[in-house]
């Protein structure tokens, strides 16, 4: 089982829906957690950290269930700007490293 | 402007040719660390460092080589590369540990 799972999608929405992607750790251990963005061919930019009491930022809200062991974000409003590969990053207490979902794509269409 | 830069962005070489993949950060951040992406699997760690004379494997460190003797720069040495090494590799820094990283731009690597 990979350590951190992710639907892969794709998920097609249009123009001002709202979608929501879950991620699941198995490494009760974690400690951090993040949302990346990866645009078609870039690298991965930092789109929000998730904390335990969940947070906002604009159109998208991160949550994190400890006990179920999953992450979401939720994007409202959806822009085409939106469109792109989001992936699901968690840290555990005792690795000095990042665990990256392989990411779920992303297409919101006019 | 803060970055993480990499070079080169493209490669192509063939089995056993030794090569370099450079990569430089003006933050002064304390971590940095190797990424490889392969489709379906994510970015997987290869190696990182956590401050200058300070490295560690990650999880596919096998065929790679990395050296820290600078805080700035922490470049990832292939000493004899194969086709399955082929893949999309990024260097990220962030200031301590492995939170919230910044990435290059990534480096194609075809390894024919």
């Amino acid at each position: 089982r990979k350590e951190v799972e992710q639907d892969p999608g794709p998920f097609n929405v249009p123009e001002g829906a709202t979608v929501a992607f879950n991620c699941t750790y198995s490494n009760s251990a974690s400690q951090s957690f993040f949302w990346y963005r990866q645009d078609c061919r870039k690298e991965p930019k930092l789109l929000m950290s998730v904390y335990s009491s969940g947070n906002e930022d604009g159109r998208f809200t991160a949550q994190l269930n400890r006990a179920s062991q999953y992450i979401s974000l939720l994007i409202r409003d959806s822009k085409l700007s939106d469109s792109a590969t989001y992936l699901c990053v968690v840290k555990s207490y005792n690795n000095n490293d990042m665990r990256f979902g392989a990411g779920t794509r992303l297409t919101v269409k006019p | 402007e803060a970055q993480v830069t990499q070079n080169p962005r493209y490669l192509i070489t063939v089995t056993g040719k030794k090569l370099t993949v450079t990569c430089s950060q003006n933050m002064n951040h304390e971590y940095m660390s190797w990424y490889r992406q392969d489709p379906g699997l994510g970015l997987r760690q290869i190696y990182y460092s956590m401050n200058v004379e300070v490295t560690d494997k990650g999880d596919v460190p096998e065929g790679y080589k990395v050296s820290r003797k600078e805080k700035r720069n922490f470049p990832l040495i292939l000493e004899s590369p194969s086709p399955n090494q082929t893949s999309l590799y990024f260097c990220a820094s962030s200031l301590r540990g492995p939170t919230e990283a910044f990435f290059g731009q990534g480096t194609r690597l075809t390894v024919v």
